[in-house]
């Protein structure tokens, strides 16, 4: 069972349109990381979101953590090509050094 | 920052023999090292955990006499597919954590198995 599920999995869009990413738990969790994979390679950390209702802004992607601390969303502002890329939310298993992963949402950005 | 290394970085090899990937941490310890596989347009599902100076515990599902994991030393975790099968072929990725609670892990580039 997939403890995260995320939301579209797939994504294609125009360069310059908006987007969001849902990731999805019944779960509670202490913090949540956002990564991003370009193909062939390992994933890049995006950010984590540690508090309930907390906001992080990283240039045009901004991230929320949900109040219950079950779900995280990424908005994409004013998508370019070089967003384009497999998108993984992430959380740790309490007391361990385990991240377990999220099913991805593969996005498409054509210009 | 922390790099972690994965050799080689694509391997193809016939269907029966076996293959090791080696994962190493490159300017910094780790005594927990994860493996992880991902089949194509899928996420990261975690294989096992590699524990310096001791076995590796595998999750649910992963069979540890076909994925033998071996920490022999503070920077270098390998992973060997024995007997591999086409069904084998995949892209396996190694990281290992921060030192501090909460840091994130640090990811390998990845090697890419194809079997034949």
């Amino acid at each position: 069972t997939q403890l995260l599920e995320q939301s579209p999995q797939f994504l294609s869009i125009q360069e310059g349109e908006n987007l969001t990413v849902y990731c999805n738990s019944s779960s509670v969790f202490s913090s949540l990381q956002w990564y991003r994979q370009e193909p062939g390679e390992g994933p890049v950390l995006l950010v984590t979101v540690v508090t309930g209702g907390e906001v992080k802004k990283l240039k045009r992607l901004t991230f929320q953590f949900g109040d219950a601390r079950k779900d995280s969303s990424l908005h994409i502002t004013a998508a370019q090509p070089g967003d384009t890329g497999l998108y993984l939310c992430a959380f740790r298993l309490s007391g361990t050094y385990k991240y377990i992963f999220g099913t991805g949402t593969r996005l498409k950005v054509l210009a | 920052g922390a790099v972690v290394s994965q050799h080689p970085s694509w391997v193809i090899c016939k269907s029966g023999t076996s293959v090791k990937i080696e994962c190493r941490s490159l300017d910094f310890q780790a005594t927990t090292m994860f493996w992880y596989r991902q089949f194509p347009k899928q996420s990261l599902m975690l294989m096992a955990t590699s524990n310096e100076g001791s076995k590796a515990t595998y999750e649910q599902g992963v069979e540890k006499d076909k994925f033998l994991i071996n920490h022999a030393s503070l920077t270098l975790s390998t992973l060997t597919v024995t007997s591999a099968h086409p069904e084998d072929s995949s892209f396996y990725i190694c990281s290992a954590p921060g030192l501090a609670e909460g840091d994130t892990q640090y990811f390998g580039p990845g090697t890419r198995l194809t079997v034949l």
